[in-house]
């Protein structure tokens, strides 16, 4: 089975300012055959279900605001904030969907400073 | 507008059965692998089961393999998680989450959740 590790655990970011999350993964979730990584994050706010921000490593879901990146490829990836708003106070997860049983990192809470 | 809307969540005494259910609308429900995804108190996500969209196959998690039959019934458009020999650690809020319509495995939209509590 695929580890998805992530760090920090929690993080205190000032209004405006940028916020970065890794996640890494005990094996390659790039799959050479369409070069794609089988990579998500979701956001998950106080109560509420998961919400799907980010697939194949890099790509937006519809609607979601462009402060929100993905990069990174292979076992190390990056969730970016890039000027962080008061309702992105949340915990965010990483999923690898290369292999089954699919699996999560542990998340990572992101608060205000 | 996609909409899943878990149901049958309770109290239950260990050892007992409980049996989910997860009504989809705004979408072909048969065109999608649908997943149970549990979320322990005060922790992170786990990945319980899914089936695919003609319900011909099937996978779990070892932690609930041969305890937990996940099911579907397409012309209802609901999805079911049939759970016995319940455990403490089965205690969880589940939810049911729609899988991306190629079928990569991310998902791509999830109910609001069912409590279930294993407790004497």
């Amino acid at each position: 089975d695929i580890v998805m590790t992530q760090s920090p655990d929690s993080l205190a970011v000032s209004l405006g300012e940028r916020a970065t999350i890794s996640c890494k993964s005990s094996q390659s979730v790039l799959y050479s055959s369409n070069d794609k990584n089988y990579l998500a994050w979701y956001q998950q706010k106080p109560g509420q279900p998961p919400k799907l921000l980010i697939y194949w490593a890099s790509t937006r879901e519809s609607g979601v605001p462009d402060r929100f990146s993905g990069s990174g490829s292979g076992t190390d990836f990056t969730l970016t904030i890039s000027s962080l708003q008061a309702e992105d106070v949340a915990v965010y997860y990483c999923q690898q969907y290369y292999s089954t049983p699919p699996s999560f990192g542990q998340g990572t809470k992101v608060e205000i400073k | 507008e996609v909409q899943l809307v878990e149901s049958g969540g309770g109290l239950v005494q260990p050892g007992g059965s409980l049996r989910l259910s997860c009504a989809a609308s705004g979408f072909t429900y048969s065109g999608h692998w649908m997943h149970w995804v549990r979320q322990p108190p005060g922790k992170g996500l786990v990945w319980v089961s899914r089936i695919r969209g003609d319900g011909t196959s099937t996978a779990y998690a070892d932690s609930v393999k041969g305890r937990f039959t996940i099911s579907r019934d397409n012309a209802k458009n609901t999805l079911y998680l049939q759970m016995s020999s319940l455990r403490a650690e089965d205690t969880a809020v589940y939810y049911c989450a729609r899988e991306d319509i190629a079928a990569a495995g991310y998902f791509e939209n999830w109910g609001q959740g069912a409590l279930v509590t294993v407790s004497s």
